[in-house]
Protein backbone atom coordinates (compact mmCIF):
# COMPACT_ATOMS: atom_id res chain seq x y z
CA UNK A 1 0.00 0.00 0.00
CA UNK A 2 0.61 3.62 -0.38
CA UNK A 3 3.46 5.01 1.96
CA UNK A 4 1.66 8.05 2.24
CA UNK A 5 -2.20 7.59 3.02
CA UNK A 6 -4.49 11.15 3.18
CA UNK A 7 -7.56 11.57 5.30
CA UNK A 8 -10.49 12.26 4.53
CA UNK A 9 -10.45 10.99 0.87
CA UNK A 10 -13.25 13.73 0.44
CA UNK A 11 -13.75 16.89 2.31
CA UNK A 12 -16.67 19.32 1.53
CA UNK A 13 -16.81 22.86 2.79
CA UNK A 14 -17.91 26.33 3.03
CA UNK A 15 -16.47 29.38 2.14
CA UNK A 16 -14.46 30.88 5.31
CA UNK A 17 -14.53 27.41 7.26
CA UNK A 18 -11.47 25.98 7.55
CA UNK A 19 -10.14 22.38 5.99
CA UNK A 20 -7.86 19.66 8.06
CA UNK A 21 -6.37 16.91 6.00
CA UNK A 22 -4.75 14.49 7.47
CA UNK A 23 -1.59 11.98 5.85
CA UNK A 24 0.10 8.95 7.71
CA UNK A 25 3.07 7.07 6.68
CA UNK A 26 4.65 4.17 7.55
CA UNK A 27 8.84 4.44 7.49
CA UNK A 28 10.75 6.90 8.89
CA UNK A 29 11.10 10.21 6.49
CA UNK A 30 13.87 12.67 5.69
CA UNK A 31 11.03 15.04 4.76
CA UNK A 32 7.10 15.23 3.83
CA UNK A 33 5.89 18.01 1.12
CA UNK A 34 2.29 18.85 0.56
CA UNK A 35 1.14 19.08 -3.08
CA UNK A 36 -2.05 20.46 -4.62
CA UNK A 37 -3.62 19.52 -7.74
CA UNK A 38 -6.28 21.37 -9.50
CA UNK A 39 -8.12 19.49 -12.61
CA UNK A 40 -5.99 15.93 -12.80
CA UNK A 41 -3.32 17.46 -14.47
CA UNK A 42 0.62 19.37 -12.71
CA UNK A 43 1.02 19.30 -9.15
CA UNK A 44 1.88 22.76 -7.37
CA UNK A 45 4.37 22.20 -4.53
CA UNK A 46 2.93 24.30 -1.00
CA UNK A 47 5.03 22.93 1.82
CA UNK A 48 7.86 21.51 2.72
CA UNK A 49 8.78 20.14 6.28
CA UNK A 50 11.61 18.66 7.35
CA UNK A 51 11.56 15.97 10.21
CA UNK A 52 13.52 17.66 12.98
CA UNK A 53 10.26 20.17 12.46
CA UNK A 54 6.65 20.38 13.92
CA UNK A 55 5.16 22.99 12.47
CA UNK A 56 5.10 25.58 9.44
CA UNK A 57 3.30 28.10 8.16
CA UNK A 58 2.61 29.77 5.01
CA UNK A 59 -0.01 32.20 4.49
CA UNK A 60 -2.97 30.37 4.95
CA UNK A 61 -1.72 27.17 5.14
CA UNK A 62 -0.15 25.42 8.38
CA UNK A 63 1.55 22.10 8.62
CA UNK A 64 2.24 20.21 11.69
CA UNK A 65 4.29 16.69 11.22
CA UNK A 66 4.86 14.22 14.31
CA UNK A 67 7.16 11.72 13.57
CA UNK A 68 6.60 9.78 16.43
CA UNK A 69 2.99 8.81 15.29
CA UNK A 70 3.98 9.19 11.51
CA UNK A 71 1.34 11.54 10.71
CA UNK A 72 0.99 15.06 9.49
CA UNK A 73 -1.65 17.67 8.99
CA UNK A 74 -2.41 20.02 6.77
CA UNK A 75 -5.06 23.45 7.67
CA UNK A 76 -6.13 26.05 4.90
CA UNK A 77 -7.48 28.60 7.34
CA UNK A 78 -10.69 30.52 5.76
CA UNK A 79 -11.12 28.48 3.05
CA UNK A 80 -11.78 30.50 -0.26
CA UNK A 81 -13.38 28.26 -3.23
CA UNK A 82 -10.42 28.93 -5.04
CA UNK A 83 -8.87 26.54 -2.74
CA UNK A 84 -11.11 23.59 -4.23
CA UNK A 85 -8.14 21.09 -5.77
CA UNK A 86 -7.15 17.65 -4.63
CA UNK A 87 -4.38 17.42 -2.10
CA UNK A 88 -1.54 15.47 -1.37
CA UNK A 89 1.14 14.31 0.51
CA UNK A 90 4.18 12.57 -0.35
CA UNK A 91 7.33 11.28 1.67
CA UNK A 92 11.04 11.14 0.81
CA UNK A 93 11.93 8.04 2.96
CA UNK A 94 15.04 8.34 5.16
CA UNK A 95 18.23 7.19 4.12
CA UNK A 96 17.67 6.47 0.47
CA UNK A 97 19.37 7.42 -2.32
CA UNK A 98 16.65 6.65 -4.73
CA UNK A 99 15.61 9.95 -5.04
CA UNK A 100 12.15 9.18 -5.11
CA UNK A 101 8.84 9.66 -2.97
CA UNK A 102 5.99 8.10 -2.43
CA UNK A 103 2.43 9.72 -2.82
CA UNK A 104 -0.74 9.33 -0.99
CA UNK A 105 -3.85 9.01 -3.03
CA UNK A 106 -5.18 12.43 -2.11
CA UNK A 107 -7.50 14.53 -0.55
CA UNK A 108 -10.02 16.31 -2.51
CA UNK A 109 -11.34 19.64 -1.27
CA UNK A 110 -14.53 21.27 -2.48
CA UNK A 111 -14.89 24.54 -0.69
CA UNK A 112 -18.28 25.89 -1.89
CA UNK A 113 -18.84 29.82 -2.29
CA UNK B 1 12.04 27.79 -20.12
CA UNK B 2 10.12 28.62 -16.92
CA UNK B 3 8.57 25.45 -16.16
CA UNK B 4 8.72 21.61 -16.83
CA UNK B 5 6.99 21.53 -20.44
CA UNK B 6 5.63 18.16 -21.57
CA UNK B 7 4.06 17.45 -24.71
CA UNK B 8 2.13 16.21 -25.99
CA UNK B 9 -0.54 17.45 -23.54
CA UNK B 10 -3.05 14.59 -24.75
CA UNK B 11 -2.12 11.36 -26.76
CA UNK B 12 -4.59 9.24 -27.92
CA UNK B 13 -2.96 5.69 -29.40
CA UNK B 14 -4.33 2.32 -30.53
CA UNK B 15 -3.83 -0.48 -28.34
CA UNK B 16 -0.52 -2.48 -29.48
CA UNK B 17 1.17 1.08 -30.82
CA UNK B 18 4.04 2.48 -29.57
CA UNK B 19 4.32 5.53 -27.79
CA UNK B 20 7.03 8.34 -26.85
CA UNK B 21 5.96 11.19 -23.94
CA UNK B 22 8.65 14.21 -23.89
CA UNK B 23 9.54 15.90 -20.83
CA UNK B 24 11.46 19.10 -20.93
CA UNK B 25 13.02 19.77 -17.40
CA UNK B 26 13.55 23.44 -15.78
CA UNK B 27 17.03 24.44 -16.63
CA UNK B 28 20.19 23.22 -14.59
CA UNK B 29 17.64 20.93 -12.66
CA UNK B 30 20.01 17.78 -12.49
CA UNK B 31 17.24 15.50 -10.78
CA UNK B 32 14.42 14.27 -13.24
CA UNK B 33 11.54 12.23 -12.14
CA UNK B 34 8.67 10.67 -13.89
CA UNK B 35 5.27 9.19 -12.00
CA UNK B 36 1.87 8.36 -13.67
CA UNK B 37 -1.76 9.09 -12.07
CA UNK B 38 -4.62 6.42 -13.10
CA UNK B 39 -7.53 8.28 -12.58
CA UNK B 40 -8.83 9.63 -9.27
CA UNK B 41 -5.35 7.70 -7.77
CA UNK B 42 -2.30 9.04 -6.07
CA UNK B 43 1.14 9.39 -8.04
CA UNK B 44 2.98 6.19 -8.77
CA UNK B 45 6.72 6.70 -9.14
CA UNK B 46 7.99 4.77 -12.16
CA UNK B 47 11.90 6.26 -12.77
CA UNK B 48 14.25 8.91 -11.54
CA UNK B 49 17.31 10.56 -13.26
CA UNK B 50 20.34 12.12 -11.58
CA UNK B 51 21.96 13.28 -14.31
CA UNK B 52 21.96 11.20 -17.21
CA UNK B 53 21.43 7.85 -15.43
CA UNK B 54 18.42 6.81 -13.78
CA UNK B 55 19.80 4.89 -10.27
CA UNK B 56 15.96 3.60 -9.66
CA UNK B 57 13.82 2.02 -12.46
CA UNK B 58 11.98 -0.03 -10.11
CA UNK B 59 8.96 1.48 -10.45
CA UNK B 60 8.59 0.89 -14.47
CA UNK B 61 5.49 -1.72 -14.53
CA UNK B 62 7.24 -3.98 -17.70
CA UNK B 63 9.78 -4.14 -19.97
CA UNK B 64 7.40 -2.44 -22.25
CA UNK B 65 8.14 0.66 -20.79
CA UNK B 66 11.99 2.44 -21.03
CA UNK B 67 13.17 6.23 -20.57
CA UNK B 68 16.19 7.88 -21.06
CA UNK B 69 17.67 10.94 -20.50
CA UNK B 70 20.08 12.73 -22.80
CA UNK B 71 22.54 15.41 -21.99
CA UNK B 72 21.18 15.99 -18.61
CA UNK B 73 18.24 17.88 -19.40
CA UNK B 74 15.67 16.26 -21.93
CA UNK B 75 13.76 13.00 -21.13
CA UNK B 76 11.68 10.60 -23.25
CA UNK B 77 9.22 8.15 -21.82
CA UNK B 78 9.04 5.62 -24.36
CA UNK B 79 6.26 2.73 -23.74
CA UNK B 80 5.91 -0.25 -26.49
CA UNK B 81 3.31 -2.12 -27.66
CA UNK B 82 0.82 -0.11 -25.28
CA UNK B 83 -2.77 -1.69 -23.88
CA UNK B 84 -5.39 -0.07 -22.21
CA UNK B 85 -4.49 -0.14 -18.74
CA UNK B 86 -1.59 2.32 -19.69
CA UNK B 87 -4.30 4.45 -19.67
CA UNK B 88 -2.77 7.41 -17.43
CA UNK B 89 -1.53 10.99 -16.95
CA UNK B 90 2.51 11.12 -17.02
CA UNK B 91 3.22 13.25 -14.65
CA UNK B 92 7.27 14.56 -15.01
CA UNK B 93 9.17 16.81 -12.60
CA UNK B 94 12.43 18.13 -12.18
CA UNK B 95 14.61 19.39 -9.06
CA UNK B 96 18.04 21.38 -8.35
CA UNK B 97 19.05 18.24 -6.17
CA UNK B 98 18.35 14.57 -6.10
CA UNK B 99 15.26 13.19 -3.67
CA UNK B 100 13.02 15.67 -2.67
CA UNK B 101 14.81 17.66 -0.29
CA UNK B 102 14.20 20.84 -2.35
CA UNK B 103 11.21 21.86 -3.85
CA UNK B 104 9.97 19.46 -7.32
CA UNK B 105 8.66 20.97 -10.23
CA UNK B 106 5.55 19.47 -11.70
CA UNK B 107 5.00 19.54 -15.57
CA UNK B 108 0.85 19.64 -16.81
CA UNK B 109 1.51 15.91 -17.36
CA UNK B 110 0.46 14.41 -20.93
CA UNK B 111 -3.12 12.60 -20.67
CA UNK B 112 -2.81 9.33 -22.55
CA UNK B 113 -5.78 7.12 -23.60
CA UNK B 114 -5.50 3.76 -25.20
CA UNK B 115 -8.11 2.65 -27.16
Amino acid sequence: SQQGEEDPQALSIQEGENATMNCSYKTSINNLQWYRQNSGRGLVHLILIRSNEREKHSGRLRVTLDTSKKSSSLLITASRAADTASYFCATDPYNTNAGKSTFGDGTTLTVKP
Amino acid sequence: GAGVSQSPSNKVTEKGKDVELRCDPISGHTALYWYRQSLGQGLEFLIYFQGNSAPDKSGLPSDRFSAERTGGSVSTLTIQRTQQEDSAVYLCASSLSQGLNTEAFFGQGTRLTVV
